[in-house]
């Protein structure tokens, strides 16, 4: 089952510190997406792809944030210094166009971030 | 700025009962509502998707109803399994707009007993 894959699962880190998530997309699926999920949400928004070109991001995504897809096949969300309030879940998800743009995003099982 | 609304955060039914989550939205330029399945450690996945031009969407166990004019819309479990537990989420987004993201609501625990 090629689904989409995030790596890694599990991150621990201190307040202050860089961290990178990968995402890697179903593979002929051209749009990819990034949400965050906090306990006890639903997943928030934070940006979306189609092939490299960011074309929509969310307020949520702070200047801390960068998202990149720059082949347009896997992409990686970094989030510079690090806090606490980033501690939470980060889904990727991805999407084949279909028209009437009922298209089914499949979402990854997700990077759980601890921030100290 | 909340904009689906789910009701309950959690929901406890016996084998073999009736599952109902309802959600609603206030946003009218929404016209794609799915529903999403999620086990601890799993990402959500789609379970059942509905647009407002149909009141509603049965597959399987699972049925959508859609109230346009409420601006609610529902999710029925038939005859609940104990594999049914899970958190289920509620979504909207706009169709047609290059706008791809899904709104979702804060989702919904639902046991089911044995």
């Amino acid at each position: 089952d090629t689904g989409v894959s995030q790596d890694p699962r599990h991150k621990i880190t201190k307040r202050g510190q860089n961290v990178t998530f990968r995402c890697d997309p179903i593979s002929e699926h051209n749009r990819l997406y990034w949400y965050r999920q906090t306990l006890g949400q639903g997943p928030e928004f934070l940006t979306y792809f189609q092939n490299e070109a960011q074309l929509e991001k969310s307020r949520l995504l702070s200047d801390r944030f960068s998202a990149e897809r720059p082949k347009g096949s896997f992409s990686t969300l970094e989030i510079q210094r690090t806090e606490q309030g980033d501690s939470a879940m980060y889904l990727c998800a991805s999407s084949q166009p279909r028209a009437g743009g009922t298209d089914t995003q499949y979402f990854g099982p997700g990077t759980r971030l601890t921030v100290l | 700025q909340q904009q689906v609304k789910q009701s309950p955060q959690s929901l406890i039914v016996q084998k073999g009962g009736i599952s109902i989550i309802n959600c609603a939205y206030e946003n009218t330029a929404f016209d794609y509502f799915p529903w999403y399945q999620q086990f601890p450690g799993k990402g959500p996945a789609l379970l059942i998707a509905i647009r407002p031009d149909v009141s509603e969407k049965k597959e399987g166990r699972f049925t959508i109803s859609f109230n346009k004019s409420a601006k609610q819309f529902s999710l029925h479990i038939m005859d609940s399994q104990p594999g049914d537990s899970a958190t289920y989420f509620c979504a909207a987004r706009t169709l047609n707009t290059g706008f791809q993201k899904l709104v979702f609501g804060t989702g919904t625990r639902l046991l089911v007993s044995p």
